[in-house]
């Protein structure tokens, strides 16, 4: 299924917690992003990173946080500052390649619910 | 900012009619254009997408049009079939700069038998 793994599956929080998502893909590709897709609102990205040790704020990253230690490998936490965090939440990687197929494949998803 | 607005958020059609989604992108400087879809409880995935040196693109039952004056593209699915029954992303970026993809709202394609 792509290469592009997300674990666990299902997550539950309590409020007031931290929580990581692992997101690991094998198909050395330079970028990886994070989305969140809530009922009716397609898919907003939280933070995307292009290579190693670099990431950038996407539309909504404001209580979410990201590192990108190994090209494999760019896990989200979910922080306690995060008002509403309650999603479906969606890692995607791609090449980079100008002018190249920049496809983003996506992972299976966590559904994270704040109880 | 950059935005893609997506019509209709939901689409019902009989079975073997055609179904048509529609896309309006903000940034001129857009020139990549990809569709995904995501069946219930499974992944986006690519079905078919289109840069701006190209008017239309075919695959079988889908084709993509793409008109860079007005900022519009469309996806075209003809002879509708139960497994079309899904939400559809239009999507526009860069592509020399692809980090950043900005999708559409998605619209729900329900197929009627």
């Amino acid at each position: 299924d792509g290469g592009i793994t997300q674990s666990p599956k299902y997550l539950f929080r309590k409020e007031g917690q931290n929580v990581t998502l692992s997101c690991e893909q094998n198909l050395n590709h330079d970028a990886m992003y994070w989305y969140r897709q809530d009922p009716g609102q397609g898919l907003r990205l939280i933070y995307y990173s292009q290579i190693v040790n670099d990431f950038q704020k996407g539309d909504i990253a404001e209580g979410y946080s990201v590192s990108r230690e190994k090209k494999e490998s760019f896990p989200l936490t979910v922080t306690s500052a995060q008002k509403n965090p309650t999603a479906f939440y969606l890692c995607a990687s791609s090449t980079l390649l100008a002018g190249g197929n920049n496809e983003q494949f996506f992972g299976p998803g966590t559904r994270l619910t704040v109880l | 900012g950059e935005n893609v607005e997506q019509h209709p958020s939901t689409l019902s059609v009989q079975e073997g009619d055609s179904a048509v989604i529609k896309c309006t992108y903000s940034d001129s400087a857009s020139n990549y254009f990809p569709w995904y879809k995501q069946e219930l409880g499974k992944r986006p995935q690519l079905i078919i997408d289109i840069r701006s040196n190209v008017g239309e693109k075919k695959d079988q039952r889908i084709a993509v049009t793409l008109n860079k004056t007005a900022k519009h593209f469309s996806l075209h699915i003809t002879e509708t079939q139960p497994e079309d029954s899904a939400v559809y992303f239009c999507a526009a970026s860069r592509y020399s700069s692809a980090s950043k993809i900005i999708f559409g709202s998605g619209t729900r394609l329900s197929i009627r038998p």
